[in-house]
């Protein structure tokens, strides 16, 4: 069984640019999440999906971030325009849907420079 | 919101030693309580869990305690391997409500000496 698959691996760009991550989760996964891990920190949680419904996106700084479920499987998450903080790694995970048996991709590494 | 402290921030150990991580949670209503791994360039893996109705889970190597009343939660590696050496991540989360966000510690880099 494939895990939570991410892409790109990893991404540079200059500030002021917008920048997609593309998440695909565990099948049958109903729940997914986007999470943020700063350089020497534990993951902070963006955003999370129920299905195609977004129930928890106090995290995510509206203004320049936004995200989509579309058929309730894969995900995009988005910047636009990109700033200095933003350099971190944004992980992806799934699960059931019960809370339990979360799975996390493999990260995007972003650098903004 | 709930808040997870963990520590040390960093442990060496000598191969064959144990190593012990430590946790401590806020929110009372917290009853999962995962541990992850995360290698360098990779996302975090679970390793062990351990659910609120538990005091302790063992897997091979690897054991879990809670404490429910102290708010505290340790993870335990016994003889360690240098393959061990990675960061460890401790996490809470209220999983009887529905918010099932993780709440995750800073993190503990664990090095394992040959």
């Amino acid at each position: 069984e494939a895990g939570v698959v991410q892409s790109p691996r990893y991404k540079i760009i200059e500030k002021k640019q917008p920048v997609a991550f593309w998440c695909n989760p565990i099948s049958g996964h109903n729940t997914l999440y986007w999470y943020r891990q700063n350089l020497g920190q534990g993951p902070e949680l963006l955003i999370r999906y129920e299905n195609e419904e977004a129930v928890d996106d106090s995290q995510l700084p509206k203004d320049r971030f936004s995200a989509e479920r579309l058929k309730g499987v894969d995900s995009t998450l988005k910047i636009q325009p990109a700033e200095l903080g933003d350099s971190a790694v944004y992980l992806c995970a799934s699960s059931p849907g019960t809370g339990y048996g979360y799975t996390f991709g493999s990260g995007t590494r972003l650098t903004v420079v | 919101g709930e808040n997870v402290e963990q520590h040390p921030s960093t442990l060496s150990v000598q191969e064959g030693d144990s190593a012990v991580i430590k946790c401590t949670y806020s929110d009372s209503a917290s009853n999962y309580f995962p541990w992850y791994k995360q290698e360098l360039g990779k996302g975090p893996q679970l390793i062990i869990d351990i659910r609120s109705n538990v005091g302790e889970k063992k897997d091979q190597r690897i054991a879990v305690t809670l404490n429910k009343t102290a708010k505290h939660f340790s993870l335990h590696i016994t003889e360690t391997q240098p393959e061990d050496s990675a960061v460890y991540f401790c996490a809470a989360v209220d999983s009887g409500g529905s918010n099932y966000k993780l709440t995750f510690g800073k993190g503990t880099l664990l090095t394992v000496n040959p």
